[in-house]
């Protein structure tokens, strides 16, 4: 059973940094890119970043290039995201999604739960 | 642009046929693949249509998707109430600056009258 659990939410301080992880099971997980996208509460999804299997490429979205790192271990099927110099506008839902290896275009065909991360004083 | 063009909400009686539009650019829809989620409050996002029209398995008929030049469109037909919650499109977006950016739609909410 393919599954993706996030964990490494939390309450942060502005300015302060955090690490989220994702522990996945059930598929080949260095055969797939991988992304975060998160949501902030009550709002849409956001894009924030993807990673190909190997992990030399990497996008990131806008809001957060420069402050946020993604990174995983195809050994220990984990992908993560080293969050640096947190705003307030950070808080949200962090999902991890896995981009599907059967599509023409990039799609996210398995999401993980989310972790919370709240950014407050 | 950073989000995709959607409605925030459209509304049908059961048994009726909805339409939720995704309004893109050359730099985005135009030129990838649109893929289509639908979201539970509560709930991760999962994958209800992929490569502009392809249905992942397990996902009815009910449920199609689209393409035109820079806009996309979700159908749904026969509505029922489970399918009330909120629908995202997306796209990747080759960006004018900086490397390639994915783009979700701002998400439409289905309400089932």
């Amino acid at each position: 059973q393919v599954q993706l659990v996030e964990s490494g939410g939390g309450l942060v301080k502005p300015g302060g940094s955090l690490r989220l992880s994702c522990e996945t099971s059930g598929f080949a997980f260095s055969g797939h890119y991988m992304s975060w996208i998160r949501q902030a509460p009550g709002r849409g999804l956001e894009w924030i970043s993807y990673i190909s299997g190997s992990g030399d490429t990497k996008y990131y979205g806008e809001s957060v290039e420069g402050r946020f790192t993604v990174s995983r271990d195809n050994t220990q099927n984990s992908l993560f995201l080293q969050m640096n110099s947190l705003r307030a506008e950070d808080t949200a839902l962090y999902y991890c999604a896995r981009v599907s290896d059967y599509a023409s275009g990039d799609v996210f065909d398995v999401w993980g739960q989310g972790t919370l991360v709240t950014v407050a004083s | 642009q950073s989000v995709l063009g959607q409605p925030p909400s459209v509304s049908g009686a059961p048994g009726q046929r909805v339409t939720i539009s995704c309004s893109g650019s050359r730099s985005n829809i135009g030129n990838y693949f649109v893929s289509w989620y639908q979201q539970f409050p509560g709930r991760a996002p999962k994958l209800l249509i992929y490569d502009n029209n392809q249905r992942p398995s397990g996902i009815p008929d009910r449920f199609s998707g689209s393409k035109s030049g820079t806009s996309a469109t979700l159908v749904i037909t026969g509505l029922r109430t489970g399918d009330e919650a909120d629908y995202y499109c997306g796209a990747w977006d080759n960006g004018l600056t900086g490397g390639p950016k994915w783009l979700f739609g701002g998400g439409t909410k289905l309400t089932v009258l």
